[in-house]
């Protein structure tokens, strides 16, 4: 079983939609959880972490549960340019620190 | 310009001629680490490096090996390529190895053909 599991989409929302990804990780040792996007061919980029109590960047909000082992980001009034591929990522300390990464969720918006 | 860079970024080798990809960042980040991306597989760690001289093999490491002599820079060797190494690679570094602070940055990738 795949330590991070995303729904891979991909997702094709109108400008303006309200969009939501899911990813569960299965490593109940896990510490610290992100949220990275990369545009295609491109290099990964951290878009935000994910603490305990949720967090929210403008229109991004992350939410994680620890005891469901569950993570979740939420876009609202998406835009053209958030069509990208969305990293779940999770750390553990167990094994080296490594960056554990989902497969990714494409998402496309269009107008 | 706080940056990691890799080169080359482009390569096409054939099978069992040795190659370098460097990795260096300037960041002073102790961390640092390296992955390979490929369809349908996600990314995946093939070693990395918690400081100098501290190596230790990811989830992948067959057929690679890194050398880490100073902190900034961390370059993937492989002695022998094979087709099955052909891959999109990244390399990262970041400040410490863990928390939730510990932001991974990524050099721009290397795309590697091996025929």
């Amino acid at each position: 079983r795949k330590e991070v599991e995303q729904d891979p989409g991909p997702f094709n929302v109108p400008e303006g939609a309200t969009v939501a990804f899911n990813c569960t990780y299965s490593n109940s040792a896990s510490q610290s959880f992100f949220w990275y996007r990369q545009d295609c061919r491109k290099e990964p980029k951290l878009l935000m972490s994910v603490y305990s109590s949720g967090n929210e960047d403008g229109r991004f909000t992350a939410q994680l549960n620890r005891a469901s082992q569950y993570i979740s980001l939420l876009i609202r009034d998406s835009k053209l340019s958030d069509s990208a591929t969305y990293l779940c990522v999770v750390n553990t300390p167990n094994s080296g620190y490594a960056l554990n990464f989902g497969k990714g969720t494409s998402l496309l918006v269009t107008p | 310009e706080a940056q990691v860079t890799q080169n080359p970024r482009y390569l096409i080798t054939v099978t069992g001629k040795k190659l370098t990809v460097t990795c260096s960042q300037n960041m002073n980040h102790e961390y640092m680490s390296w992955y390979r991306q490929d369809p349908g597989l996600g990314l995946r760690q093939i070693y990395y490096s918690m400081n100098v001289e501290v190596t230790d093999k990811g989830d992948v490491p067959e057929g690679y090996k890194v050398s880490r002599k100073e902190k900034r820079n961390f370059p993937l060797i492989l002695e022998s390529p094979s087709p099955n190494q052909t891959s999109l690679y990244f390399c990262a570094s970041s400040l410490t190895g863990g928390g939730a602070y510990n932001e991974q940055f990524f050099g721009p990738g290397t795309r590697l053909t091996v025929l």
